[in-house]
């Protein structure tokens, strides 16, 4: 166990809806950051954001949009869904924005849009 | 423009070998190197950090090196077992405002009985 949740574990929607995934951080951690997997594909990096203030940016869409709030936890918002959006998210937190620190993920929520 | 390429794409041994994966990169300027295990639908799990004055790194029965001078790291794994099953991710962090990390697709392991 990473000490990282997400919520839910499991998301089924249709086209067109709008979904918000959450994220507790490990304890103690101020970063966290957003990761989108399609089937069989690697990790796409979405957002990051470090004590509150969005950090960096990835390849994320400008249907979707994040937020870190101030007990750290965050949500990432995801509107307009289509197809293409079904994938697995996954939410990763660290001590802080060096570089050098572990990410450590969570067991990720699995979106099905139909 | 910063890459991460992982070489095989997939791999079949049996329990019990010895196997090697690779890691090319092109990342510039280098801040570390990271390799992960992801079992099948969870989260990756990191298994070691290399910054770039570091050759070899070990994790149980994981041992990464990297060659900063070719651009290449391997992880090699040692004495396989099933539980090994997993994709092995590459990930190279670079320097900058961001650290931002470059993701390599992953070799997907499979160890057989």
């Amino acid at each position: 166990d990473s000490g990282v949740t997400q919520t839910p574990k499991h998301l089924i929607t249709a086209t067109g809806q709008r979904v918000t995934l959450r994220c507790s951080p490990r304890s103690g951690d101020l970063s966290v950051y957003w990761y989108q997997q399609s089937l069989d594909q690697g990790l796409q990096f979405l957002i990051q954001y470090y004590n509150g203030e969005e950090r960096a940016k990835g390849n994320i869409l400008e249907r979707f949009s994040a937020q870190q709030f101030p007990d750290l936890h965050s949500e990432l918002n995801l509107s307009s869904l289509e197809l293409g959006d079904s994938a697995l998210y996954f939410c990763a937190s660290s001590t802080g924005t060096s570089g050098q620190e572990t990410q450590y993920f969570g067991p990720g929520t699995r979106l099905l849009v139909l | 423009k910063n890459q991460v390429e992982q070489s095989p794409q997939s791999l079949i041994i049996l329990e019990g070998k010895n196997c090697t994966l690779q890691c090319n990169y092109t990342v510039s300027p280098f801040s570390n190197l990271r390799w992960y295990k992801q079992d099948t639908g969870r989260g990756p799990v990191s298994l070691t950090i290399m910054t770039f004055s570091e050759n070899t790194k070990s994790n149980g029965r994981y041992t990464a090196t990297l060659d900063a001078d070719t651009k290449q790291s391997s992880l090699h794994i040692t004495a396989s077992q099933l539980s090994d099953s997993a994709s092995y991710i590459c990930v190279v962090s670079a320097k900058g405002s961001n650290y931002q990390l470059i993701w390599g697709a992953g070799t997907k392991l499979i160890i057989k009985p």
